[in-house]
């Protein structure tokens, strides 16, 4: 069975400062990992996702994670926070031809000004 | 439409009432998903749409729990005798491929169903 845990339910950074989110990922195939953000009263929407092409994936907004298989995980990182960056963020893993998800507990983004 | 519409955005119910959650998918996604999300939780999967057919339901918690795609489009998930257990937000997702894996959902704004 697929699951992820996400290190830090709270993370807070300074504007400017790097942003460095941890997600690890047990999965017994394969996996496919995704990272997505929420914004308050907002559906979830997709930063980037691992499809087994590029270890190094970038996405939207300046994010970017890197798949490592030999740590089992994906983290998300960016180099300098900007206030609107603050927010929900959730890793996700599915597997194999499933496209169902299975998302991690999430972990919320606050930046100092 | 642009994207995936839920209706209503808030529910409130009385322990006891029957609940109907709607979801338009975006036109033309052949997949269409149910999650759930208590607070401060993560999404959870329900159930599974391939088109009209419901190749995945491991997700839901009780047969209290009842969803529908009759014509591959519009989708409705019903909780009967509602417990304040199911108050969360019910997100629904669709995709536009199948079978392939990897493949971006996307999701509409939930709808936060209060049970008291």
């Amino acid at each position: 069975a697929q699951s992820v845990t996400q290190l830090g339910s709270h993370v807070s950074v300074s504007e400017g400062a790097l942003v460095l989110l941890r997600c690890n990922y047990s999965s017994s195939v394969p996996p496919y990992l995704f990272w997505y953000v929420q914004y308050p009263n907002q559906g979830l929407q997709l930063l980037l996702k691992y499809t087994s092409a590029a270890t190094l994936v970038k996405g939207i907004n300046g994010f970017e994670a890197e798949f490592k298989k030999s740590e089992t995980s994906f983290h998300l990182t960016k180099p300098s926070a900007h206030m609107s960056d603050a927010a929900e963020y959730f890793c996700a893993v599915s597997e194999g031809r499933a496209e169902k998800l299975t998302f991690g507990t999430g972990t919320r983004l606050t930046i100092i000004p | 439409g642009a994207g995936v519409s839920q209706s209503p955005r808030y529910k409130v119910a009385k322990r006891g009432q029957d609940v109907a959650l709607r979801c338009d998918p975006i036109s033309g996604h052949v997949s269409l998903f149910w999650y759930q999300q208590a607070l401060g939780q993560g999404p959870e999967f329900l159930t599974y749409f391939q088109n009209e057919a419901q190749l995945d339901k491991s997700g839901l918690p009780s047969d209290r729990f009842f969803a529908e795609r009759p014509e591959g489009s519009v989708s409705t998930l019903k909780i009967q005798r509602t417990q304040q257990e199911d108050s969360a937000v019910y997100l629904c997702a669709s995709s536009s491929r199948t079978g392939t894996g990897g493949t971006e959902a996307f999701f509409g704004q939930g709808t936060r169903l209060t049970v008291v």
